[in-house]
């Protein structure tokens, strides 16, 4: 088992340019998560999907957009990036019901 | 809104002491928690989970215990070794609610 895999590692875009950040799990579960983390602080729900099919606002949704492709891949998409989203972006999925959540190892965005 | 807080930012321990590191809740309706490590450079790594019907859990070396009157969580890692050396989350969880809530963070530093 791979468990959350992310793609790309690292990237550098310039302010209005757009990209798509990819995940994947194979362990079969039903809810994915994508958090940024800015340096020297906790991590930030941006958006989440509960199931395949479904998606919804986390705590900082504004600037970006998801796709949860099927159960296995979810998307986050920046149409136009701003500095302000420099950051690391973990992306995480959970099985059913209540329980731990596991995270990928992590895309360093940077925003020029 | 409901928020996980922790007491600390920062705290270093000489190699082969106890570290304990404190975590605040205010859901009282939470009933589950969790504790990462986020070592520098990666994604958080699940280390001990609990559920609020209990008030201690141990694992290898690390000890959750949960006082669910004052709403505290903490996680105590024996004999440190430089490996402890990283940013540990709490996070809560309620049932039926797909989102987990993450502290700040507590950077703990290992002294050779």
């Amino acid at each position: 088992n791979a468990g959350v895999t992310q793609t790309p590692k690292f990237q550098v875009l310039k302010t209005g340019q757009s990209m798509t950040l990819q995940c994947a799990q194979d362990m079969n579960h039903n809810s994915m998560y994508w958090y940024r983390q800015d340096p020297g602080m906790g991590l930030r729900l941006i958006y989440y999907s509960a199931s395949e099919g479904t998606t919804d606002k986390g705590e900082v949704p504004n600037g970006y957009n998801v796709s949860r492709l099927n159960k296995r891949e979810f998307s986050l998409r920046l149409e136009s990036a701003a500095p302000s989203q420099t950051s690391v972006y973990f992306c995480a999925s959970r099985g059913q019901g209540a329980g731990r959540e596991y995270f990928g190892p992590g895309t360093r965005l940077t925003v020029l | 809104g409901e928020s996980v807080g922790l007491h600390l930012p920062t705290l270093s321990v000489q190699e082969g002491d106890n570290s304990i590191i404190n975590c605040a809740y205010s859901n009282s309706a939470s009933d589950y928690f969790i504790w990462y490590k986020q070592e520098s450079g990666k994604g958080p790594q699940f280390i001990i989970d609990i559920r609020s019907n209990m008030d201690k859990r141990q694992g290898q070396r690390v000890t959750v215990l949960l006082n669910k009157t004052v709403k505290h969580l903490s996680l105590q890692i024996a004999a440190t070794q430089p490996g402890d050396s990283a940013v540990y989350f709490c996070a809560e969880a309620s049932f039926g609610n797909e989102k987990l809530t993450f502290g700040t963070g507590t950077r703990l530093t290992i002294i050779p």
